[in-house]
């Protein structure tokens, strides 16, 4: 059966830098979301993305969040200038279609911000 | 807000026993999902009733939807060992697909 996969599984980086996170979502959806499940905490949705651009996004996305889909089949979320707080599991998700259809998640990125 | 609530935030039973978690929300919806999220993995989908449906069933889940209380419920009959995860209920209502998670109940299934 088709999967998310997302890439890496655990990234540590220091507090200001650049991190990208990757995923590939299933190949034949339409729409891609990314969500954030900070240690503990529930998971919270992040933003939603289709037809090359952000059709919905959260308080938590600000200024230093971007995601871009830069070929047919990667979906990325860049954090510009991380800072510890942004230390969470971050899943990526996609559908088929919008309407009565399940998300399909991959196993996550753990961001630890040091 | 949205959000899912869900009762208890933890349950512990003997395999064999059924084990009933329960999610409150806000607002209506397009529709309710449950996720199961095994410890550190990603979230898997367990099922998803519409509005308009009171029921639904998958195996050994059975699930409620009420949307005059805003409440559901995840049945799971004649637990395993292997059900012990996580699990979240979900709320979709916006025309974009966002998902709104509750907080989780954490079930425990002891051999």
């Amino acid at each position: 059966e088709p999967e998310v996969t997302q890439t890496p599984s655990h990234q540590v980086t220091q507090m200001g830098q650049e991190v990208i996170l990757r995923c590939v979502p299933i190949s034949n959806h339409l729409y891609f979301y990314w969500y954030r499940q900070i240690l503990g905490q529930k998971v919270e949705f992040l933003v939603s993305f289709y037809n090359n651009e952000i059709s919905e996004k959260s308080e938590i996305f600000d200024d230093q969040f971007s995601v871009e889909r830069p070929d047919g089949s990667n979906f990325t979320l860049k954090i510009r200038s991380t800072k510890l707080e942004d230390s969470a599991m971050y899943f990526c998700a996609s559908r088929k279609y919008v309407g009565n259809q399940p998300q399909h998640f991959g196993d996550g990125t753990r961001l630890s911000i040091l | 807000s949205q959000q899912g609530e869900e009762d208890p935030q933890a349950l512990s039973i003997q395999e064999g026993e059924n084990a009933t978690m329960n999610c409150s929300y806000k607002t209506s919806i397009n529709n309710l999902q449950w996720y199961r999220q095994n410890s550190g993995r990603g979230l898997v989908h367990l099922i998803l009733i519409r509005s308009n449906e009171r029921e639904k069933h998958s195996g050994r889940l059975r699930v409620t939807l009420d949307t005059s209380k805003k409440s559901s419920s995840l049945l799971i009959t004649a637990s395993r060992a292997a059900d012990t995860a996580s699990y979240f209920c979900a709320t979709d209502a916006s025309n974009t697909g966002k998902l709104i998670f509750g907080q989780g109940t954490t079930l425990q299934v002891k051999p």
